[in-house]
């Protein structure tokens, strides 16, 4: 069945850059997009960025500064990297299957951003 | 950016009972819009896509409705399960954009 788990580091110090992993099964990354949604807590959810399906990015045009996605198809990956991490990008960070909206969602990774 | 204003934020309803989740966009997303279900410890849950079409294994006692910028989401016939939290996305344009939620509890 169709699964998507995130995974990284759940402390990251303020100024540092934020890894994340995507590890997809049950689809193809060369048929589905994927998307990385953030959402801080109590607060509604952020869509941050997508990877095409035929590798093409977008990014929210308000992150876009801070923000990269790749992807490595042979391992079924996605990864989010984002620099310049301050206070307020504490949240629950998620990954989603694009069909074109989440029609699958990861459980989440907690982001703490502290000193 | 197309803005979601949902409402209520806060929703009190008794087991058995019928309640409506607004969602207003900003500008016109055609019927652009999904609603999804949000449960601790649980993955999101795709429950409406097309602002009518149910997902598949989407209760029945689910609807949706609405085009352009006013949208709605009917739960008829309230389950115990069903009391939690609720949002709403525009999947229309870049950026897409979710609503702020929607928490239903039980009266």
């Amino acid at each position: 069945q169709v699964q998507l788990k995130e995974s990284g580091p759940g402390l990251v110090q303020p100024s540092e850059t934020l890894s994340l992993t995507c590890t997809v099964s049950g689809f193809s990354l060369t048929s589905y997009s994927v998307s990385w949604v953030r959402q801080p807590s109590g607060k509604g959810p952020e869509w941050m960025g997508r990877m095409w399906y035929d590798g093409d990015t977008a990014y929210n045009s308000a992150l876009k500064s801070r923000l990269s996605i790749s992807r490595d198809t042979s391992k079924n990956q996605v990864f989010l990297k984002m620099n310049s991490l301050q206070t307020d990008d504490t949240g629950t960070y998620y990954c989603t299957r694009d069909g074109p909206m989440g029609d699958y969602w990861g459980q989440g990774v907690m982001v703490t951003v502290s000193s | 950016d197309v803005q979601m204003t949902q409402s209520p934020s806060y929703l009190a309803a008794s087991p058995g009972e019928s309640v409506s989740i607004s969602c207003k966009a900003s500008k016109s997303i055609s019927t652009y819009l999904a609603w999804y279900q949000e449960k601790p410890g649980k993955a999101n849950k795709l429950l409406i896509y097309s602002g009518s079409t149910l997902q598949s294994g989407t209760p029945s006692r689910f609807s949706g409705s609405g085009s352009g910028t006013d949208f709605t989401l009917t739960i008829r016939s309230l389950e115990p399960e069903d009391f939690t939290v609720y949002y709403c996305q525009h999947y229309n344009e870049y950026p897409l954009t979710f609503g702020s939620g929607t928490k239903l509890e039980i009266k």
